[in-house]
């Protein structure tokens, strides 16, 4: 079955860090590009960033409002993708999920984990 | 950046209605457009990739067209498990974008 589970959620003080984990199964993970949405409390979905496989050169994008504060890493003997955050602000407090871009679906976001929640608070 | 705007942005309709959602692209995204469902708790589901292909599993009464900067997303015929949000999101350039979502309720 193919699944991604988030983890590492949780509340964190404004200016801390917190690093969530994305497991993936039943694909072949090095292959895939990654990306993280999120979604603040009774909002829109919100493009964080996206990390391309290792064949593909392994770079990254961002999302301006989080660009140089939060960093996605992947490491494909563990199956893992990482979104490092750093710097947290309020409006950073949203449902994280983690997805797949797909080229032969034209890099629609197929796989979706759960999410897990990051509450930016003092 | 490329900017997506969906119309509207709630809707009220029964079930058995035809419903149209759109989604304009501030610039030109050939047809790399994407249509997703969320249900509330819940992750979003890709029901159209390529403005137009209906991903796996996904009922006929789901269908996408355009190219360029103007798409659609039409439900023939609504049935109950249908009521979601939907947005759009275009995958031709990073930053990826999505529109700012559609509310779809039961009238």
């Amino acid at each position: 079955e193919v699944q991604l589970v988030e983890s590492g959620g949780g509340l964190v003080k404004p200016g801390g860090s917190l690093r969530l984990s994305c497991a993936a199964s039943g694909f072949t993970f090095s292959n895939a590009w990654m990306s993280w949405v999120r979604q603040a409390p009774g909002k829109g979905l919100e493009w964080v960033g996206r990390i391309k496989s290792k064949t593909d050169g392994g770079t990254t994008d961002y999302a301006a409002p989080v660009k140089g504060r939060f960093t996605i890493s992947r490491d494909d003997s563990k199956n893992t993708l990482y979104l490092q955050m750093n710097s947290l602000k309020t409006e950073d407090t949203a449902v994280y999920y983690c997805t797949t871009e797909v080229l032969y679906l034209r890099y629609g976001m197929d796989v979706w984990g759960q999410g897990t929640t990051v509450t930016v608070s003092s | 950046d490329i900017q997506m705007t969906q119309s509207p942005s709630s809707l009220s309709a029964s079930v058995g209605d035809r419903v149209t959602i759109t989604c304009r692209a501030s610039q030109s995204i050939s047809s790399y457009l994407n249509w997703y469902q969320q249900k509330p708790g819940k992750a979003p589901k890709l029901l159209i990739y390529a403005a137009s292909s209906l991903q796996s599993g996904v009922p006929s009464r789901f269908s996408g067209s355009g190219s360029g900067t103007d798409f659609t997303l039409t439900i023939s015929s609504l049935q109950p498990e249908d009521f979601a949000t939907y947005y759009c999101q275009q995958s031709y350039s990073t930053p990826r974008g999505f529109g700012q979502g559609t509310k779809l309720e039961i009238k």
